[in-house]
C-alpha cells in the first residue's frame, strides 16, 4: 500500500542552525501539508502546498520556515535559523483527487522528531 | 466550542470492555470530521472522514458518528484488544478556501490492559 515516507526519523541541532526535513508523499497526490506537535500539546497545521506554491500557512509559518518541491518526488521543510521552541514532531501529508474531486482524507508520514539545543 | 476538544484524555479499559470518546467542534463552517488513529512511532492512521450529518461509519469493530448541528463526534471500539491501544485523534476540516487544513483535538489515549 502507498504510503508518506519521512527522513530522517530523529534529528538534533544546534539553536541557531538550518534544518531540512524531507517528505515524500504518495505519489499520485496533488496536495501536501506539514504539521507538527510540540510535546503535549495538539497537532497544529503550518502550511499547505499545492501546484508549486503555498496555498495556506498558519501563524507559526513565519519567514524562519519554507517549504519546496524540489522535484517530482519531495517535498521538504527548511528552517533557516532553529530556535529552541522548534522542538516538536513535524509530520508531512498529502492528499489527492479522483475524477477532478479532491479527496478529503490526508495520509501522514511517520513524523521527523527535530531536536534543537 | 471555539476549538476541536477530546474527551477524556486517557482512558483505561480491561481487553473485551467496550468503549466510546468523544470530539467536539464549532459547528460553524463545517465541512468534513476526520478520525485517526495513531501508535507511536508509527503514521497517523486515517479511519474514517465523514461530511454529513447523522453520517455513520464503521471499520470492523470501530465506528463513528457525526452530529454536525451540535458539533461533535463519537468514536466507539466494541470488545477492545490489546492492539486498538494507540491514541485516538479528531480533527476538523472547515469548509471555504481550497487549502483542506485539518484543525486537530488533543487526542485520547486509549490503552487496553489484557
Amino acid at each position: 500500500e502507498p504510503e508518506v515516507t519521512q527522513t530522517p526519523s530523529h534529528q538534533v541541532t544546534q539553536m541557531g542552525q538550518e534544518v531540512i526535513l524531507r517528505c515524500v508523499p504518495i505519489s499520485n497526490h496533488l496536495y501536501f501539508y506539514w504539521y507538527r506537535q510540540i510535546l503535549g500539546q495538539k497537532v497544529e497545521f503550518l502550511v499547505s502546498f499545492y501546484n508549486n506554491e503555498i496555498s495556506e500557512k498558519s501563524e507559526i509559518f513565519d519567514d524562519q520556515f519554507s517549504v519546496e518541491r524540489p522535484d517530482g518526488s519531495n517535498f521538504t521543510l527548511k528552517i533557516r535559523s532553529t530556535k529552541l521552541e522548534d522542538s516538536a514532531m513535524y509530520f508531512c501529508a498529502s492528499s489527492g483527487t479522483s475524477g477532478g474531486f479532491v479527496l478529503n482524507e490526508q495520509f501522514f508520514g511517520p513524523g521527523t522528531r527535530l531536536t534543537v539545543l | 466550542i471555539l476549538n476541536v476538544e477530546q474527551s477524556p484524555q486517557s482512558l483505561h479499559v480491561q481487553e473485551g470492555d467496550s468503549t466510546n470518546f468523544t470530539c467536539s467542534f464549532p459547528s460553524s463552517n463545517f465541512y468534513a470530521l476526520h478520525w485517526y488513529r495513531w501508535e507511536t512511532a508509527k503514521s497517523p492512521e486515517a479511519l474514517f472522514v465523514m461530511t454529513l450529518n447523522g453520517d455513520e461509519k464503521k471499520k470492523g469493530r470501530i465506528s463513528a458518528t457525526l452530529n454536525t448541528k451540535e458539533g461533535y463526534s463519537y468514536l466507539y471500539i466494541k470488545g477492545s484488544q490489546p492492539e486498538d491501544s494507540a491514541t485516538y485523534l479528531c480533527a476538523r476540516e472547515n469548509s471555504g478556501g481550497s487549502n483542506y487544513k485539518l484543525t486537530f483535538g488533543k487526542g485520547t489515549l486509549l490503552t487496553v490492559n489484557p
